[in-house]
């Protein structure tokens, strides 16, 4: 069956960054976009923008340029978000989203902290 | 930019009840891009309905949509235990505050 399946959840200290990944199965990789998701604790989700999985191009939600990048792998049917320059609002879950929104990954919690 | 407004942020039913749940957006919309999401504690959010009113696979019956322009609405006819969580609306990805439904 279709599933996305994210890495593990991190600590990280103010400043560091870290990727988290989305590895895809049961379909093919870059027949469709992935979504990605930021909810802070006890907030609703913020669509952070998407990544065309065939050619590679990110697109960014204003709010999220800079510091937050996409990136695919498609022979490892594996999409990437790379946080640089964590601060501790940036303390979420991250999840990666099918281009229909049908399929979420399980989420992967950030936590920024000293 | 289209800003989404669920209220109130909080609604109470008894298991049984009718709950109707309002999404406004800030100017006309598209049905086509409008869904609604069902969130539990510890979960990923869940694609319940798009395109305003359509259900998604093994979504039950008793949810459904309607709506067009800035006014939409998700209707749950009968209550039971497991619909009471947070439900968002969404439209062309951006997603709005939430409303969560408890039990009275």
């Amino acid at each position: 069956q279709v599933q996305l399946v994210q890495s593990g959840s991190d600590l990280k200290k103010p400043g560091a960054s870290v990727k988290v990944s989305c590895k895809a199965s049961g379909y093919p990789f870059s027949t469709r976009a992935i979504n990605w998701v930021r909810q802070a604790p006890g907030q609703g989700p913020e669509w952070m923008g998407w990544i065309n999985t065939t050619t590679g191009i990110p697109t960014y939600v204003p709010g999220f340029t800079g510091r937050f990048v996409f990136s695919s792998d498609t022979s490892a049917s594996t999409s990437y978000l790379l946080i640089s320059g964590l601060k501790a609002e940036d303390t979420a879950t991250y999840y990666c989203v099918t281009e229909e929104w049908l399929i979420w990954g399980q989420g992967t919690l950030v936590t920024v902290s000293s | 930019e289209i800003v989404l407004t669920q209220s109130p942020g909080t609604l109470s039913f008894s298991p049984g009840d009718r709950a109707t749940l309002s999404c406004r957006a800030s100017q006309s919309v598209s049905n086509t891009y409008l869904a609604w999401y069902q969130q539990k504690p510890g979960q990923a959010p869940r694609l319940l309905l798009y395109a305003a009113s359509t259900r998604t696979g093994g979504i039950p019956y008793r949810f459904s949509g309607s709506g067009s322009g800035t006014d939409f609405t998700l209707t749950i006819s009968r209550l039971e235990a497991e619909d009471f969580a947070v439900y968002y609306c969404q439209w062309s990805g951006t997603f709005g505050p939430g409303t969560r439904l408890e039990i009275k």
